[in-house]
């Protein structure tokens, strides 16, 4: 399967705790976004990458939040300390133009 | 006032029916429209995209833009079972990569 990967698939934890999700793009796309969906809602912008730079950031994406993407390739978005409200389906996308974007299964993550 | 607004339905028609999706905006930047299909616990599925207003066509869809009323709206043909999902309409302007997303339309195609 060539598509843009996530894991874990599902993340359960408990308030306070920091977690780490990881996505895996598709190999030649260059630009890696990561998006939250809330239940009921579209995805909400969070942060994007060209190549290995952090372009543009969301103001959802509070101090907690911090995403990487060392050597261009796959990238992490880690939420430290988590909060109820964290609770969310969070979503890479992949593209080599911002007009198709492709996105992975997502990771759900739940906050107790 | 939402950025870009979408019916959440739930719409539910027949097998066979002509299916009318729409999404309205508010900013005139957004210059790259794009339709996603969304089935359930999964990440949205690119289906279609145009940058110009008109029609486009693919199979059974059609998406068409309306820029100088700030419409859009994906037609599905022939509907399906298989259809029945969530459908997201997604915005973009020239100068950023990000997406505006609708709240999305629950469509159900029943036999």
């Amino acid at each position: 399967d060539t598509g843009v990967s996530q894991n874990p698939r599902h993340k359960i934890t408990k308030r306070g705790q920091n977690v780490t999700f990881r996505c895996d793009p598709i190999s030649e796309h260059n630009r890696l976004y990561w998006y939250r969906q809330t239940l009921g809602q579209g995805p909400e912008f969070l942060t994007y990458f060209q190549n290995e730079a952090q372009l543009e950031k969301s103001r959802l994406l509070s101090d907690r939040f911090s995403a990487e993407r060392p050597k261009g390739s796959f990238s992490t978005l880690e939420i430290q300390r988590t909060e109820q409200g964290d609770s969310a389906m969070y979503l890479c996308a992949s593209s080599l133009s911002a007009d198709t974007q492709y996105f992975g299964p997502g990771t759900r993550l739940t906050v107790l | 006032q939402k950025e870009v607004e979408q019916d959440p339905g739930p719409l539910s028609v027949p097998e066979g029916a002509i299916v009318s999706l729409n999404c309205t905006y508010s900013n005139s930047a957004f210059q790259y429209f794009m339709w996603y299909r969304q089935y359930s616990r999964k990440g949205p599925e690119l289906l279609m995209y145009t940058y110009s207003s008109g029609n486009k066509e693919d199979g059974r869809f059609t998406a068409q833009v309306d820029k100088s009323s700030k419409y859009i709206s994906l037609f599905i043909r022939d509907s399906q079972p298989s259809d029945s999902a969530t459908y997201l309409c997604a915005l973009a302007s020239y100068n950023t990569d990000k997406l505006i997303f609708g709240t999305g339309t629950r469509l159900q195609v029943f036999p």
